[in-house]
């Protein structure tokens, strides 16, 4: 069965600090992983894809076959990043439907 | 980038009464559309996939009957809650896939909060 595994409910740092929100998935094909983010009152947005290998906003993920991992990762947290994370897989493309994560609130304090 | 409308934002309404929610690709077609729904400082679930011309597909455990969705055009799909009951309250999502020029892209809608009393 498919599944995303965001382990963490909140992750709480200090501005400059460095962040890492973890997730881990199932599933038995070739999955394409994404990481979506909520700011406060805002609607869902794309933040970046494994296939893209691109940094957005400083956020890099990089997802690990063996691990069943795609944990996102930024150097030096922003208070701006301060957003609800979502990590979602999809099973080919992105046509098909978004299993999410349970999401994870980064909380960046000044 | 693209835009993804849902109206209203925000309804409530007496148990045994119907809602409908709608959700629109503003600035492209979309021949496919997902409904997604959230609980309070919850993940989203989907319910059910919005097929432009053809029935919607439901995820398990989701009451077609319940839940009515009707892709009517490219741009269109709603949602309706039919007899809903105060369990029915929730936030109510819809995405619409967008062709990139190398990969397809998600959209969100803000989101319909509905309240059943």
């Amino acid at each position: 069965a498919q599944r995303v595994t965001q382990p963490e409910k909140l992750l709480s740092v200090f501005k400059g600090a460095p962040v890492e929100l973890k997730c881990n998935y199932s599933y038995s094909g070739s999955p394409e992983l994404f990481w979506y983010v909520q700011y406060s009152r805002q609607r869902l947005q794309l933040l970046l894809r494994h296939i893209s290998r691109e940094s957005i906003k400083g956020f890099t993920a990089d997802l690990n076959k063996g691990e069943t991992s795609f944990h996102l990762k930024k150097p030096f947290a922003q208070e701006e990043d301060s957003a609800m994370y979502y990590c979602a897989l999809s099973a080919s493309g992105g046509y098909n439907k978004l299993i999410f994560g349970a999401g994870t609130r980064l909380a960046v304090h000044p | 980038g693209a835009v993804v409308s849902q109206h209203p934002s925000r309804v409530i309404c007496k148990s045994g009464t119907s809602v409908k929610i709608e959700c629109r690709s503003l600035d492209f077609q979309a021949t496919t559309m997902f409904w997604y729904r959230q609980f309070p400082k919850k993940s989203l679930m989907l319910m059910a996939t919005s097929n432009e011309g053809s029935k919607a597909t439901y995820e398990q455990g989701v009451e077609k009957d319940k839940f009515l969705i009707n892709h009517a055009s490219l741009t269109l799909s709603t949602l309706t809650v039919t007899s809903a009951h105060p369990e029915d309250s929730s936030f109510y999502i819809c995405s619409a896939p967008r062709p990139g020029r190398t990969q397809e892209t998600q959209y969100f809608g803000p989101g319909t909060r509905l309240l059943v009393l």
